[in-house]
């Protein structure tokens, strides 16, 4: 059973109006969470990373939120543009020494003009 | 700018040939991975190396293996190509003193007839 869960699988929006994806997890235990960008074609591109201890984290029109004790996250992403539109993964870190991940399968998001 | 440079984009090839996909990092990151992608499955881990000629078996390691001889070096061999290895892999590097943030690749989209 994958430990990390995204929901939707895919979303079309609007350019201009904002959407939230979600992330459920039961990797134990917990080092960090990270969200990642993959344009179609490329690799993943990191968007944010946040430790248990913390609960926003931003990074321009994207904001990213931890529950760590419901073990949820969601990235918001505000005023949607056309380069938007991507894959958006959850990725949880196994806490050891080499810092394994676990990944979700990703959000699709489309924004149409 | 650094990165993880994945040897080709696209890729076909002939069932039962022998594979070769090279990746090359220049941050001098001590941990490298090896993740194929397919549609509705997320990233899975074939084999990921924390040490030069050193190497780890991830959750699908089987029809692969793979040669870490430099640091900066870490090559994935389809001993004998088949068809359900057609799918999208991956490269990343990480090191313990980024909180061990992945650098990706641009990934290679092997294809095997």
């Amino acid at each position: 059973k994958n430990q990390v869960e995204q929901s939707p699988q895919s979303l079309i929006i609007l350019e201009g109006k904002n959407c939230t994806l979600q992330c459920n997890y039961t990797v134990s235990p917990f080092s960090n969470l990270r969200w990642y960008k993959q344009d179609t074609g490329r690799g993943p591109v990191s968007l944010t990373i946040m430790t248990f201890s913390e609960n926003t984290k931003s990074n321009g029109r994207y904001t990213a939120t931890l529950d760590a004790d419901t073990k949820q996250s969601s990235l918001h992403i505000t005023a949607s543009q056309l380069s938007d539109s991507a894959s958006y993964i959850c990725v949880v870190s196994v806490y050891d020494s080499w810092g394994k991940l676990q990944f979700g399968a990703g959000t699709q998001v489309v924004v149409t003009p | 700018d650094v990165k993880v440079t994945q040897s080709s984009r696209y890729l076909v090839k002939r069932t039962g040939e022998k594979v070769f996909l090279e990746c090359v990092q220049d941050m001098d990151h001590e941990n490298m991975f090896w993740y194929r992608q397919d549609p509705g499955l997320g990233l899975r881990l074939i084999y990921f190396s924390y040490d030069v000629k050193m190497k780890e078996k991830g959750d699908i390691p089987e029809g692969y293996s793979v040669s870490r001889e430099k640091k900066e070096r870490f090559s994935l061999i389809l001993e004998s190509a088949s068809t359900n290895q057609t799918s999208m892999y991956l490269c990343a590097s990480s090191a313990q003193e980024t909180n061990y943030g992945y650098t990706f690749g641009s990934g290679t989209r092997l294809t095997v007839v």
